[in-house]
């Protein structure tokens, strides 16, 4: 069975501060992997997409990595800002022929002043 | 540029009354159209998605269905809306597997079940 775990499940940064969120995954065949930032109240955003052959995405104080060989990802914030809180999603597509990709349930991150 | 909309933003409904949630995608042709369901707290839960205009296909038994009149219109519907039914719902479109089927969300709409 495809899945994503993410961990923490929630993180308490001050401003300022760097942080690192993870994702496993066992999802198979893989075909890509995304982080998205949900805003409360609002629809998740894409941040960064990975595929197979990429092992690290950055998007402005955002970084994310790849190891496909043991299915982990981790998704990098740099220099935390008090807009930077909001839940973070991992989501693995697969290339097997799916239409759904496989949801984690997500990091609620919270920056503090 | 695509866009995707989704209304209404907020809506207070008491339990037994019917519901209609549009999503609608502009900018695109064929895309694949999804509808989630996030509780308070909680990760998507994946309700339908299509991959073609009346092409249903449902994820999780419940009283809700959706329907796919046209190629960029999505619609959440149910006949009696139960108090379980609250949450967060979110309506996404991919352009399918060729392009990574990565997925593009729409703002959510509220809905609150009394």
């Amino acid at each position: 069975k495809n899945q994503v775990e993410q961990s923490p499940q929630s993180l308490i940064i001050l401003e300022g501060k760097n942080c690192t969120l993870q994702c496993n995954y066992t999802v198979s065949p893989f075909s890509n992997l995304r982080w998205y930032k949900q805003d409360t109240g609002r629809g998740p955003v894409s941040l960064t997409i990975m595929t197979f052959s990429e092992n690290t995405k950055s998007n402005g104080r955002y970084t994310a990595t790849l190891d496909a060989d043991t299915k982990q990802s981790s998704l990098h914030i740099t220099a935390s800002q008090l807009s930077d809180s909001a839940s973070y999603i991992c989501v693995v597509g697969s290339s097997g022929g799916s239409y759904i990709p496989t949801f984690g349930r997500g990091t609620s991150l919270i920056v503090h002043p | 540029s695509q866009t995707i909309h989704q209304w209404p933003a907020t809506l207070v409904q008491p339990v037994g009354s019917p519901l209609s949630l549009e999503c609608t995608v502009e900018g695109t042709s064929n895309p694949n159209l999804y509808w989630y369901r996030q509780a308070a707290g909680r990760g998507l839960q994946l309700l339908f998605y299509s991959v073609g205009i009346g092409q249903i296909s449902s994820e999780v038994p419940q009283n809700l269905s959706a329907s796919r009149p046209q190629d960029r219109q999505f619609i959440l519907s149910s006949k009696k809306l139960l108090l379980s039914d609250s949450g967060f719902y979110l309506c996404a479109w991919s352009g399918g597997l060729a392009r990574g089927n990565e997925q593009f969300f729409g703002p959510g709409t509220r809905l609150t079940v009394l």
